[in-house]
């Protein structure tokens, strides 16, 4: 069945730079975008940015400048990398797939992964 | 696109029918999903493209809108309902709202 999980460090100190691992199975990340989503604690969901079926890549613009996804597509391992971390980067991350498969309109997320909380602290 | 959503909180009995809204700040052509998020979970595709129902999610659970303006309705309130309710939009990248938190009076 199709899963996802994020894995990460817990805590990162601030200015630093935190690295996520989706992992996902059931699925090909050649057929099926994932995209990255986070949640300050009790408060609405900020989509970041998104892994392309083709390898492509989109990101929002609020960390166009300090966000990278990439992809490990023999380990099924979609990767989040982001710079310059602040107290305000505190929060749940998630990876979610999108619902439908290759390239169209579409993007809403069929399955979640259960989400690793980051704190960002000295 | 801001996607703004009313109430911020709903107490309902069971068994009543339920109404939350999403306004949206623009026309977004019915690219419109809801999720329902239950404490310390992920959220979970409840509703996509407006009004089509998730595989496995519940018939008492609608969706219905059009343009700027959108609904979720639960038909009849059950206790496995509490939870907080976002809608999202995406017909230009995406982007969700600020959420619904469902409570039983």
């Amino acid at each position: 069945q199709v899963q996802l999980k994020e894995s990460g460090p817990g805590l990162v100190q601030p200015s630093q730079t935190l690295s996520l691992t989706c992992t996902v199975s059931g699925f090909s990340l050649t057929s099926y975008s994932v995209h990255w989503v986070r949640q300050h604690s009790g408060k609405s969901l900020e989509w970041m940015g998104r892994m392309w079926s083709d390898g492509d890549t989109s990101y929002n613009s609020a960390f166009t400048s300090r966000l990278s996804i990439s992809r490990d597509t023999s380990k099924s391992q979609v990767f989040l990398k982001m710079n310059s971390l602040q107290t305000e980067d505190t929060g749940t991350y998630y990876c979610a797939r999108n619902a439908l498969p290759g390239y169209n309109p579409y993007w809403y997320f069929d399955f979640w992964g259960p989400g690793t909380m980051v704190t960002v602290s000295s | 696109i801001q996607m703004t959503q009313s109430p911020s909180l709903l107490s309902a009995s069971v068994g009543d029918r339920v109404t939350l809204s999403c306004k949206a700040g623009q026309n977004i052509n019915n690219y419109l999903a809801w999720y329902q998020q239950k404490l310390g979970e992920a959220p979970k595709l409840l509703i996509y493209n407006a009004n089509s129902l998730q595989t496995g999610i519940p018939s008492r659970f609608s969706g219905s809108g059009s343009g700027t303006d959108y609904t979720l309705t639960i038909s009849s309130l059950q206790p496995e309902d509490v939870a907080t309710y976002f809608c999202q939009q995406y017909n230009s990248w995406t982007t969700f709202g600020s959420g619904t938190k469902l409570e039983i009076k």
